[in-house]
C-alpha cells in the first residue's frame, strides 16, 4: 500500500539495549523526518534528511542515530535506550517544499524503556 | 524557549457552535503556517495552512486567520462536530525548506 508505514507498533525494551524503529515510505519523497510525541512538549523533532546520504540533528538529536542509505527507509536508532526516551515516535515525509507539500505521518511507534 | 505557543490544552464545545483555536508564534521569520489534526493512536494528518501573504484561508468548514502584527493565528471550526473531536497542532516554517515547529497542542472535545 502506498503511504508511510513504521514498524513496531508497539515495543517495549530495557535501559541501555539499542533499539531501531523502522520508517519507510513509499512515495519517493525527498525529506524525511522523525518526531517525538510527549505529554506537555508536543511535537519535537529529533533528525530529518533531505535526500538520501543527507542527515542532520533537530532540536532533540541526543541519544539517536539515523541513517538513509535509501530513498524509502529512514530507521532512528537508539544506541542505548534511557527512561527518558519513552515516547510516541512519529516518522514523516515531504516532497519538497513545506508550501506545496505538508508533512505526511504515519502511525507511530509507542516505546517504553523500562 | 518555546517558537510556537498554544496556551490552551483542551477546550470543550458544543456540537453545532464555533471551535477557536489559538497559536502564538514568537519568530518573525516564519512565514507558512499549518494546523494538524490528531486522533488518538494515529499520526497528525494535515488540515489547513496559510502564508504569511494572507490574513485568511477557508477549506469548507475550517476557516484559519493570521494576524501577523499580533504574530497571532486561529483555526476556526463551523460547526463543529462530534468527529471534530481530537488535538490539533499548530506549526509553522521558517522558508520553504524550513522544519515545522510545532506547538503542544489543544485538545477540542466536542460535545453532542
Amino acid at each position: 500500500d502506498a503511504g508511510i508505514t513504521q514498524s513496531p507498533r508497539y515495543k517495549i525494551t530495557e535501559t541501555g539495549r539499542q533499539v531501531t524503529l523502522m520508517c519507510h515510505q513509499t512515495w519517493s519523497h525527498s525529506y524525511m523526518f522523525w518526531y517525538r510525541q510527549d505529554l506537555g512538549h508536543g511535537l519535537r523533532l529529533i533528525y530529518y534528511s533531505a535526500a538520501a546520504d543527507i542527515t542532520d540533528k533537530g532540536e532533540v538529536p541526543d541519544g539517536y542515530v539515523v541513517s538513509r542509505s535509501k530513498t524509502e527507509n529512514f530507521p532512528l536508532t537508539l544506541e542505548s535506550a534511557t527512561r527518558s526516551q519513552t515516547s510516541v515516535y512519529f516518522c514523516a515525509s515531504m516532497w519538497g517544499s513545506t508550501y506545496n507539500s505538508p508533512l505526511h505521518f504515519g502511525n507511530g511507534t509507542r516505546l517504553t524503556v523500562t | 524557549d518555546q517558537q510556537v505557543k498554544q496556551n490552551s490544552p483542551s477546550l470543550s464545545v458544543q456540537e453545532g457552535r464555533i471551535s477557536i483555536l489559538n497559536c502564538d508564534y514568537t519568530n518573525s521569520m516564519f512565514d507558512y503556517f499549518l494546523w494538524y489534526k490528531k486522533y488518538p493512536a494515529e499520526g497528525p494528518t494535515f488540515l489547513i495552512s496559510i502564508s504569511s501573504i494572507k490574513d485568511k484561508n477557508e477549506d469548507g468548514r475550517f476557516t484559519v486567520f493570521l494576524n501577523k502584527s499580533a504574530k497571532h493565528l486561529s483555526l476556526h471550526i463551523v460547526p463543529s462536530q462530534p468527529g471534530d473531536s481530537a488535538v490539533y497542532f499548530c506549526a509553522a516554517s521558517a522558508g520553504s525548506q524550513g522544519n515545522l515547529i510545532f506547538g503542544k497542542g489543544t485538545k477540542l472535545s466536542v460535545k453532542p
